[in-house]
């Protein structure tokens, strides 16, 4: 099993372009999040999903967009790209079934916004 | 709002000894707590997870406590070894079984010293 699968792995902007960043996962996880971890602040939910069409919005989620067609892709969308987005971005996937479980992690994208 | 404080600074334990890492909370009543492994350059690991009903819970050199008067969990790693070295993180989760994410700590950067 691949796991949970990010791509790309590193990524350079301009100030006001845009992007997607893709997230896939081959574990036929229900719960779907994306999380983006800046030094010193912890990583902080930006959006998450419980299921495919159904999203919602986490702590910080200004400028971003998600959509959930399929259980298994989850991309974050970056409508226009500003310096403060510059950070480590991770998704993750986890189980639904009856009982709490852990997260998988992918092995996240930096994107450096200039 | 939510607060969830981990050591910031780095802990530094001798190869063979018990470390121990601290997870506290304010403004929050967690479901369930989880302790993930970081290491540079990756997505977190899940480790652990234990429940508000729960003491204690164990796998292999790794335990947890958690207390929900005092609000803390305690993670302890036994016969602790260099491999061991790495960023751990505690995170809390609601009532929702794990759908709408997670709220985690900064993380404590653990050094086993050989």
């Amino acid at each position: 099993n691949a796991g949970v699968t990010q791509t790309p792995k590193f990524q350079v902007l301009k100030t006001g372009q845009s992007m997607t960043l893709q997230c896939a996962q081959d574990m036929n996880h229900e719960y779907m999040s994306w999380y983006r971890q800046d030094p010193g602040m912890g990583l902080r939910l930006i959006h998450y999903s419980v299921g495919a069409g159904i999203t919602d919005q986490g702590e910080v989620p200004n400028g971003y967009n998600v959509s959930r067609s399929t259980t298994e892709d989850f991309p974050l969308r970056l409508l226009s790209a500003a310096p403060s987005q510059t950070s480590v971005y991770f998704c993750a996937s986890s189980y639904s079934q009856q009982g709490v479980y852990g997260y998988t992690f992918g092995s996240g994208t930096r994107l450096t916004v200039v | 709002s939510q607060k969830i404080e981990q050591n910031s600074e780095a802990l530094n334990i001798q190869e063979g000894k018990t470390a121990t890492l601290t997870c506290n909370y304010t403004n929050y009543s967690p479901a369930y707590l989880q302790w993930y492994r970081q290491d540079p350059g990756r997505g977190p690991v899940f480790l652990l997870l234990i429940r508000e009903n729960e003491k204690e819970k164990r796998k292999e050199r790794l335990k947890v406590t958690f207390d929900t008067t005092l609000k803390q969990s305690l993670f302890h790693i036994t016969a602790s070894q260099p491999a061991d070295s790495a960023t751990y993180l505690c995170a809390l989760g609601d009532s929702g079984g794990g759908a709408d994410g997670l709220t985690f700590g900064k993380g404590t950067h653990l050094i086993i010293q050989p």
